[in-house]
């Protein structure tokens, strides 16, 4: 079966301590995208990748890093200078990039004590 | 002022009503979808839409691109419908290609 999964389903972390949360998907899709869910806040997109090879920046990229070494593959991690890491963390990925329908993972929920 | 705005944020309802969430926007867009995440926190995509109206089994989806205004109706509604509904719009002031923009979503919960 098609899909995106994100493994782990929960993590926890001490502060101050980097962690990656990982991101496959095997629809052959070239675009993929890492957001963040807040309580009471909309989705907001961390970083965003059209292409392999390829990432940019969203709109709160700080505190984040990705790679994109394979197209099946968009790893995020969430540095120790990230602020308030604690959230649900979504993959995404679409066809191409300006392809519309994007199709999202299980979600990570890090929690970091 | 979000660009995405929902409402109402929280809805409870009994099994068998009607139900309507809305989307209002306050840019111009290509496309707006709605989309459905479960308690678990899976995303799944409804609608897209760019104008008009689509439906899907008891799911109706309209808008309307000079109101800038969309609406998700849902049919009998069922305890499994319980879920956050998400409408999100590409082509905001900030946004280009596939980027999207959120709404904080309408949390649904419909009883037996």
């Amino acid at each position: 079966d098609g899909g995106i999964t994100q493994s782990p389903k929960y993590l926890f972390r001490k502060e101050g301590q980097n962690v990656t949360l990982s991101c496959e998907q095997n629809l052959n899709h070239d675009a993929m995208y890492w957001y963040r869910q807040d309580p009471g806040q909309g989705l907001r997109l961390i970083y965003y990748s059209q292409i392999v090879n390829d990432f940019q920046k969203g709109d709160i990229a700080e505190g984040y890093s990705v790679s994109r070494e394979k197209k099946e593959s968009f790893p995020l991690t969430v540095t120790s200078a990230q602020k308030n890491p604690t959230a649900f963390y979504l993959c995404a990925s679409s066809i191409g990039w300006g392809v519309d329908t994007q199709y999202f993972g299980p979600g990570t929920r890090l929690t970091v004590l | 002022k979000n660009e995405v705005e929902q409402s109402p944020q929280n809805l409870t309802a009994q099994e068998g009503e009607f139900i309507t969430i809305n989307c209002s926007y306050s840019v111009g867009i290509s496309a707006l979808h709605w989309l459905q995440q479960h308690p678990g926190g899976g995303i799944v995509s409804l609608f897209m839409l760019s104008s008009g109206k689509k439906k899907h089994g008891r799911l109706i989806a309209t808008i309307n691109i000079q109101e800038k205004h969309s609406s998700l109706h849902i049919t009998a509604s069922h305890p499994r419908d319980s879920a956050v509904y998400i409408c999100a719009v590409k082509g905001g002031k900030e946004t280009s290609g596939s980027r999207l923009t959120f709404g904080e979503g309408t949390q649904l919960t419909v009883n037996p």
